[in-house]
């Protein structure tokens, strides 16, 4: 089962900021977050990675809360483009067997 | 720099039957793990291989299996095909040892008649 729990859907208007919650909390102190999306028929898309300071890369930034028991994922301006579903994944090693959730998806609105 | 690369896109077989999907990793990756995606469901982890050899093995019967190469390339396997095989397979490709993101390609679909 995933360690992650994430709402199932949500909306946001175009050119706002999306703010993609993830609940981790059993997360152990080696293990990453990792946010990933998935737009339809295509591959997951890597968008960013912490482990417990916040993180901000040209696609997104990450918040960690300071427990480490949640995090949240923020589309500064988001995009028709960025319609997609969303997956956070906690891994558990080196070996990367991510574990999947549904994810949460993402409905950018004109 | 090519990222990771399947092949083919599509592909539909019958029951019974078998298949062979590839993938070679993104450049300076030496490991590789396949994933399988029913429609409506997040990926769901088979198996990864490093060294030639696998490595960790998911949920999944022995009808799947997989092979890689010298040059990290890899290959899934499906043995006597059912309906309930019909999915997206993923292949993803990561450099062991580390915590950097796995990249994944745009998948095979497959389809069971």
């Amino acid at each position: 089962d995933a360690k992650t729990t994430q709402p199932t859907s949500m909306d946001c208007a175009e050119g706002r900021a999306a703010n993609l919650p993830c609940n981790h909390s059993t997360i152990s102190g080696n293990e990453y977050v990792y946010w990933y999306r998935q737009i339809h028929s295509q591959g997951p898309q890597y968008i960013i990675h912490g482990l417990k300071n916040n993180e901000t890369n040209e696609m997104a930034s990450l918040i960690i809360t300071e427990d480490r028991k949640s995090s949240t994922l923020i589309l500064p301006h988001a995009t028709l483009r960025d319609t997609a579903v969303y997956y956070c994944i906690v891994s558990p090693s080196y070996g990367q067997n991510f574990v999947f959730g549904p994810g949460t998806r993402l409905s950018v609105l004109p | 720099d090519a990222g990771v690369t399947q092949s083919p896109t599509h592909l539909i077989k019958t029951r019974g039957q078998q298949v062979t999907l590839r993938c070679s990793p993104k450049s300076g990756h030496d490991t590789v793990s396949w994933y399988q995606q029913a429609l409506g469901q997040g990926p769901q982890f088979i198996f990864q291989y490093y060294e030639e050899e696998e490595r960790q093995r998911g949920n999944f019967p022995d009808r799947f299996s997989g092979h890689q190469f010298p040059n990290y390339s890899s290959e899934l396997n499906v043995n006597a095909l059912l309906l309930g095989d019909s999915a997206l397979y993923l292949c993803a490709s990561s450099l062991r040892g580390t915590y950097q993101p796995q990249h994944f390609g745009d998948g095979t679909r497959l389809s069971i008649l």
